[in-house]
């Protein structure tokens, strides 16, 4: 079984301020993170994914992650925000199994503040 | 890539009547699953299709709930006999192979009155 926690379901920053929103994973067998946006009224945009290799991953925007097994974590962040990334953002864990079925955390609405 | 394409974007119906959604995925991807997501979640699985077989069915998926690929192209997502907790965001998604992204449609919000 598989599951995420999303730490703080909103955050609030300013802009050109550091962004980190925070997704600790549980998986039984070695995972498949994802990050997503969405946008209000929109579907799930992919910011950026882990699947094996280099543990810093890289995606659109600016955003980056890193996965750390010893922490199971996964947390997103970018250098300087900007006042479009104000949306929802959600990370995400399939495991090697299930169909590539997405577990989902909860969320974290990202306020960008000038 | 035209996208997945999910309608109608809005339903409003009364409780007891039933409703069909579907989702048009993008064209080679054989995969397609059905979300629900609810104000301030997560998008929760309902179901998966491999072509036209379903493989796999959440708990969440009560007997109301019925979904098709038939041709193993687009789907429906049928919900009979509405009652109000089935208001949410329904949402599709698609993708090509095992652990590749799912890329969503931009869902259908359904409000049950």
């Amino acid at each position: 079984a598989q599951s995420v926690t999303q730490l703080g379901s909103h955050v609030s920053v300013s802009e050109g301020a550091l962004v980190l929103l925070r997704c600790n994973y549980s998986s039984s067998v070695p995972p498949y993170l994802f990050w997503y946006v969405q946008y209000p009224n929109q579907g799930l945009q992919l910011l950026l994914k882990y699947t094996t290799g280099a543990t810093l991953v890289k995606g659109i925007n600016g955003f980056e992650a890193e996965f750390k097994k010893s922490e199971t974590s996964f947390h997103l962040t970018k250098p300087s925000a900007h006042m479009s990334d104000a949306a929802e953002y959600f990370c995400a864990v399939s495991g090697a199994g299930g169909g590539n079925k997405l577990t989902f955390g909860t969320g974290t609405q990202l306020k960008v503040e000038l | 890539d035209t996208g997945v394409s999910q309608n109608p974007r809005h339903k409003i119906t009364k409780r007891g009547q039933n409703v069909t959604f579907r989702c048009d995925p993008i064209s080679e991807h054989n995969r397609l699953y059905w979300y629900r997501q609810t104000l301030g979640q997560g998008p929760e699985f309902l179901t998966y299709f491999q072509n036209e077989a379903q493989l796999e069915k959440s708990r969440l998926l009560s007997d109301r709930f019925s979904a098709e690929r038939p041709k193993g192209s687009f789907s429906t997502l049928e919900i009979q006999r509405t009652e109000q907790g089935d208001s949410a965001m329904y949402l599709c998604a698609s993708s090509p192979r095992t652990h590749s992204p799912l890329h969503f449609g931009n869902g259908t919000r359904l409000t049950v009155t």
